[in-house]
């Protein structure tokens, strides 16, 4: 069964930093990109980062660019996401998603059940 | 930056057909795919390149996207398909999700 467990939420103050996890089973993990989403209380989805299954190549929303950090270890079957220089507005629950980046398409075919940080003093 | 437009709701009696619009620049020159979201759970893939299901999503569930229009369609709807419903594309290097529409059946 393809499975992906999200950890390392919170509670962060402003400014704050924290390393969100994504565990990965049931599928070889090194072969697909993957991604981070995130859903503020009461709004919709927002995609975050993505990074090639290599890790050859990342991707940033601008709102979070310079900030936040994505990586992977290939070995651990797990992905990552440094968040850094937190703001009230990155307050979320942050999913980890399977990516598909397919000829064109780039959908998200697995989703984590998502952990929540939340940026407040 | 690129946008998806999506009515904020759309209402449907039980075995009518439900359709959700989502709107862009050119999107039928991209792929569209959809999500499923309901009330304290992840979103769940229902469409992707425009009209394909993923395994065992029902075949109520059909997608097309022309020109500046992606929709999502579901015929027979069932008070199961109650949910937040996204669309996403890709677009300059980026992931954009649609606003989302809340579909209510009553």
């Amino acid at each position: 069964e393809v499975q992906l467990v999200e950890s390392g939420g919170g509670l962060v103050p402003p400014g704050g930093s924290l390393r969100l996890s994504c565990a990965a089973s049931g599928f070889t993990f090194s072969t697909y990109a993957m991604s981070w989403v995130r859903q503020a209380p009461g709004k919709g989805l927002e995609w975050v980062s993505g990074i090639s299954g290599s890790a050859g190549s990342t991707y940033y929303a601008d709102s979070v660019k310079g900030r936040f950090t994505i990586s992977r270890d290939n070995s651990r079957n797990t992905l990552y996401l440094q968040v850094n220089s937190l703001r009230a507005e990155d307050t979320a629950v942050y999913y980890c998603a399977k990516w598909v980046m397919d000829y064109g398409d780039y959908n998200m075919d697995v989703w984590g059940q998502g952990t929540t940080v939340t940026v407040s003093s | 930056s690129y946008e998806l437009t999506q009515p904020p709701s759309v209402s449907v009696s039980p075995g009518q057909t439900a359709s959700i619009t989502c709107s862009g620049d050119k999107l039928g020159d991209k792929y569209a795919c959809w999500y499923q979201q309901k009330p304290g759970q992840s979103p769940v893939l229902v469409i992707y390149q425009d009209n394909k299901r993923p395994s065992g999503i029902p075949e109520r569930f059909s997608g097309s996207n022309s020109e500046n229009t992606a929709t999502l369609t579901i015929s027979g709807t069932q008070a199961m398909d109650e949910a937040d419903y996204y669309c996403q594309t890709w677009d300059s290097s980026s992931v954009v999700f649609g606003g989302g529409t809340k579909l209510t059946v009553l």
